[in-house]
């Protein structure tokens, strides 16, 4: 079956613009996460859900980033007014519950550039 | 509270040479175990996990990790490696109760011919 898809693969932007950056998961999987990866600094959380809510928002870096999850499946990563700061490789995954237990299943990830 | 430590930042090998990658973790409860492997321009993907029961376990493609419990460690194996193993290597830990688990920096396996 088709594993965890993201979109764009690829995007730049310019400073101060705003980026929405689409995951969608593995069908049926209840939990959903997205991590930031940049160079040297391994897997950043940044949030994770179950179903629709959002227990654990204590990995997003500043109020200029949200997160959403609609009918369970599709997530959306909004980064507004993009800083420098915001270039990384962003990665979702998903697993069947949020168990600490339960595998995750990565996308290939968002390579993002802010100029 | 939960971390993890990879040691190496880069491992370079001959290929057919055995390589370790090293990973410790803090936990003050019982803990799961992750490797995964992440190839260039992929995400991640489940190599091998501890969860209980016996504390060595294999990947399919010949890797190995062995939890062991008074060093706080689970080391990553394999006793010869290819050309296509060459990729970065990222530790995982979960502990008791926690839906997210912490992952290492990573470590870059890099074989040369």
């Amino acid at each position: 079956g088709a594993g965890v898809s993201q979109s764009p693969s690829n995007k730049v932007t310019e400073k101060g613009k705003d980026v929405e950056l689409r995951c969608d998961p593995i069908s049926g999987h209840t939990a959903l996460y997205w991590y930031r990866q940049s160079l040297g600094q391994g897997l950043e959380f940044l949030i994770y859900f179950q179903g629709n809510s959002a227990p654990d928002k204590s990995g997003l870096p500043s109020d200029r980033f949200s997160a959403e999850r609609t009918g369970g499946s599709v997530s959306t990563l909004t980064i507004q007014r993009t800083q420098q700061e915001d270039s990384a490789v962003y990665l979702c995954a998903s697993s069947l519950e949020a168990q600490g237990s339960l595998e995750q299943y990565f996308g290939p990830g968002t390579r993002l550039t802010v100029t | 509270a939960q971390s993890v430590t990879q040691l190496d930042s880069q491992v370079p090998v001959f290929e057919e040479a055995p390589v370790e990658l090293r990973c410790n973790y803090s936990s003050s409860v019982s803990v799961y175990l992750f490797w995964y492997v992440q190839y260039p321009n992929q995400g991640l993907q489940l190599l091998l996990k501890y969860l209980s029961g016996s504390t060595l376990v294999e990947s399919i493609n010949g890797f190995e990790a062995e939890f062991n419990k008074s060093q706080t460690s689970f080391h990553l194996r394999k006793p010869s490696v290819h050309i296509s193993d060459t990729a970065e290597y990222f530790c995982a830990v979960s502990s008791g109760g926690s839906y997210i688990p912490t992952f290492g920096r990573g470590t870059s396996l890099i074989v040369h011919p």
